[in-house]
């Protein structure tokens, strides 16, 4: 089976930076996703990961480490309106073409002043 | 360029009424659909894949089903509502395949079972 776990809440402080860690254990790996999803709304895409390394994109970052099963999301420059959960999720690894994604719980960020 | 559009926004409904949530993708063509549920601070739970038209997949057991009559319409469906069906319903899609693309969610429905 596949387990992801992520922190239930963060808090931090505008202008800071915050790191949103994720670790997944699954029997393969086929890609990594980060989406935003502010409080009564849809999740939107932030990023994917599929290869070891860094993957930058304005103010955040998302980081992949298979060997470790281990991804984080980082936030710079915060900004109140960057509070929302944050969720990981992995492609199921034998889902082939139906390209399934399994979520994690998210993490609740709270930007505060 | 593509739009996925979700119905209705909010929905009471009480125990054992049925249930119909529709979802539309325009600008692409065979796309996958999926129906995920949310419940109050919760993960998003797979309940149905689509990879084609009457092509329908279930993820867990439930009360609920869905349907795909044509290639971009994505339906979710209940003939009696139960309590625990109370959530926030999304509707995505993907292109198929395994590369960069993620999901593209709808706006969701907020169901509340009384």
């Amino acid at each position: 089976g596949q387990n992801i776990d992520q922190p239930t809440e963060m808090t931090a402080t505008e202008g800071a930076i915050v790191q949103i860690n994720c670790t997944y254990q699954t029997s393969g790996f086929n890609g990594l996703f980060w989406y935003q999803q502010h409080a009564g709304e849809a999740p939107t895409f932030l990023s994917y990961n599929v290869l070891d390394g860094l993957e930058e994109k304005g103010r955040f970052s998302s980081f992949l480490s298979r060997s470790k099963g281990y991804s984080y999301l980082l936030l710079k420059e915060l900004q109140m309106k960057d509070s929302a959960s944050y969720l990981c999720a992995v492609r199921d690894p034998f889902g082939g073409a139906t390209n399934k994604l399994i979520f994690g719980t998210g993490t609740l960020l709270a930007v505060q002043p | 360029s593509q739009t996925i559009h979700q119905w209705p926004a909010t929905l009471v409904q009480p125990v054992g009424s049925p249930l119909s949530l529709e979802c539309t993708v325009e600008g692409t063509s065979n796309p996958n659909l999926y129906w995920y549920r949310q419940a109050a601070g919760r993960g998003l739970q797979l309940l149905f894949y689509s990879i084609g038209i009457d092509q329908i997949s279930s993820e867990v057991p439930q009360n609920l089903s869905a349907s795909r009559p044509q290639d971009r319409q994505f339906i979710l469906s209940s003939k009696k509502l139960l309590l625990s069906d109370s959530g926030f319903y999304l509707c995505a899609w993907s292109i198929a395949g395994t590369g960069s693309g993620g999901y593209t969610f709808g706006s969701g429905t907020r169901l509340t079972v009384v």
